[in-house]
């Protein structure tokens, strides 16, 4: 069964400090893999999309890495600030004409204090 | 451009009533999906579209449920006979090709059912 794990569940941290977030998947085969962003009573914003030939990408102070390899992605939130504190959500899909359904994971919940 | 909409954005059902929770995706999209998301959870799959046709139905959680696009734009979840399970956020979201492809979310509809 494709299951996405993410750690950790919930994270607190200070205003202006950086932060990493995990996400490890079993999906296969695998086309790309999501970062959405989702505030409280909103729906998920897309932050960042990566296939499998990718290992970086950047959206502003926010940096998804991907190790096809062991199944990992990491999130890296730099210089973090109050409206950081949201829930993150790792998604992971297969290509098209596999499984229609992405598979999305638990989220973690980040809070960030002045 | 105008995103993906959902109506009511607030739902207090008493148990045993039936509800209609409605989407308009972006125009022009052909995918459309319906999740169901549990208070600190990710969203769970339940349906997916692909114009009119209802390619996957296989996370509606019982025949209670039911979702229809008719005319392969605005789509509706209907639910018979509510239970307090039931309550939750049901997210829709759209994607212009498949469902590989980026989805684009509402902001969800919350069900109480008391």
């Amino acid at each position: 069964k494709n299951q996405v794990e993410q750690s950790p569940q919930s994270l607190i941290i200070l205003e202006g400090k950086n932060c990493t977030l995990q996400c490890n998947y079993t999906v296969s085969p695998f086309s790309n893999l999501r970062w959405y962003k989702q505030d409280t009573g909103r729906g998920p914003v897309s932050l960042t999309i990566m296939t499998f030939s990718e290992n970086t990408k950047s959206n502003g102070r926010y940096t998804a890495t991907l190790d096809a390899d062991t199944k990992q992605s990491s999130l890296h939130i730099t210089a973090s600030q109050l409206s950081d504190s949201a829930s993150y959500i790792c998604v992971v899909s297969a290509p098209a004409g596999g499984s229609y359904i992405p598979t999305f994971g638990r989220g973690t919940s980040l809070i960030v204090h002045p | 451009g105008a995103g993906v909409s959902q109506s009511p954005r607030y739902k207090v059902a008493k148990r045993g009533q039936d509800v209609a929770l409605r989407c308009d995706p972006i125009s022009g999209h052909v995918s459309l999906f319906w999740y169901q998301q549990a208070l600190g959870q990710g969203p769970e799959f339940l349906t997916y579209f692909q114009n009119e046709a209802q390619l996957d139905k296989s996370g509606l959680p019982s025949d209670r449920f039911f979702a229809e696009r008719p005319e392969g734009s605005v789509s509706t979840l209907k639910i018979q006979r509510t239970q307090q399970e039931d309550s939750a956020v049901y997210l829709c979201a759209s994607s212009l090709t498949g469902p590989s492809y980026e989805q684009y979310f509402g902001p969800g509809t919350r069900l109480t059912v008391t």
